[in-house]
């Protein structure tokens, strides 16, 4: 199986500042026959379910801001937040699904500094 | 706009099984490619893919519950069902339901773009 790492476990950053967050998968989660990588980016604030942001590690899911972006290629990706504001407070996951069983990472915690 | 909606008991004793239903509006569950799948939540804790199912009634298990999950779907109820056999406290989670896009490398197995709200459910006697 696939093992899924995120870092840091938490975070505080001040309004308007830059948050990254960092996944590490344990194989390479890329496809080369069609160049994607096949890591997801998820939200969760508190008391509601998950929600998309990021499919094949760099594509916004539609209605996003563009303050969230996505990158890396492999085993190495970033989520990064460029302007936090108040209501991007959350725990944020990354999940592989290049192959079964589908895994989510342990989830960042972002806080207003 | 597709909806789900996770129902079922809060409470299940130990030993017993744990029974849930999905019902989708606003959608039909029988659409090409995309799978239907579960995914839990242990309070305070991260997310674990239960499995996925197809309207055909195709099922793919994560290996560590695959000998007590059973998915069904009911096409003319546009639902899907989960049971749990044999649960202890470790499967008290918040239980949802969600549709597995048809981004993955292969269907069934890909990411998730409409969730349901959960359910929170409790193993205890």
């Amino acid at each position: 199986d696939i093992v899924v790492t995120q870092s840091p476990d938490s975070l505080a950053v001040s309004l308007g500042e830059r948050a990254t967050i960092n996944c590490k998968s344990s194989q390479s989660v890329f496809y080369s026959a069609n160049n994607r990588n096949y890591l997801a980016w998820y939200q969760q604030k508190p008391g509601q379910p998950p929600k998309v942001l990021i499919y094949w590690a760099s594509t916004r899911e539609s209605g996003v801001p563009d303050r969230f972006s996505g990158s890396g290629s492999g085993t190495d990706f970033t989520l990064t937040i460029s302007s936090l504001q108040a209501e991007d407070v959350a725990i944020y996951y990354c999940q592989q699904y290049y192959s079964p069983p589908l895994v989510f990472g342990g989830g960042t915690k972002v806080e207003i500094k | 706009q597709l909806q789900l909606q996770e129902s079922g008991p809060g409470l299940v004793k130990p030993s017993e099984t744990l029974s849930l239903t999905c019902s989708v509006s606003g959608g039909s569950i029988i659409i090409s490619n995309y799978y239907w799948g579960w995914i839990r939540q242990p309070p305070g804790k991260g997310l674990e893919w239960i499995g996925s199912i197809y309207y055909s009634g195709r099922t793919y298990y994560n290996p560590s519950l695959k000998s007590r999950v059973t998915f069904s779907v009911d096409t003319s109820k546009n639902q899907f069902s989960l049971k749990l056999d044999s649960v202890t406290a470790a499967d008290t989670a918040i239980y949802y339901c969600a549709r597995v896009t048809s981004r993955g490398y292969s269907y069934g197995y890909s990411d998730f773009d409409y969730w349901g709200p959960g359910i929170f459910v409790t193993v205890s006697s």
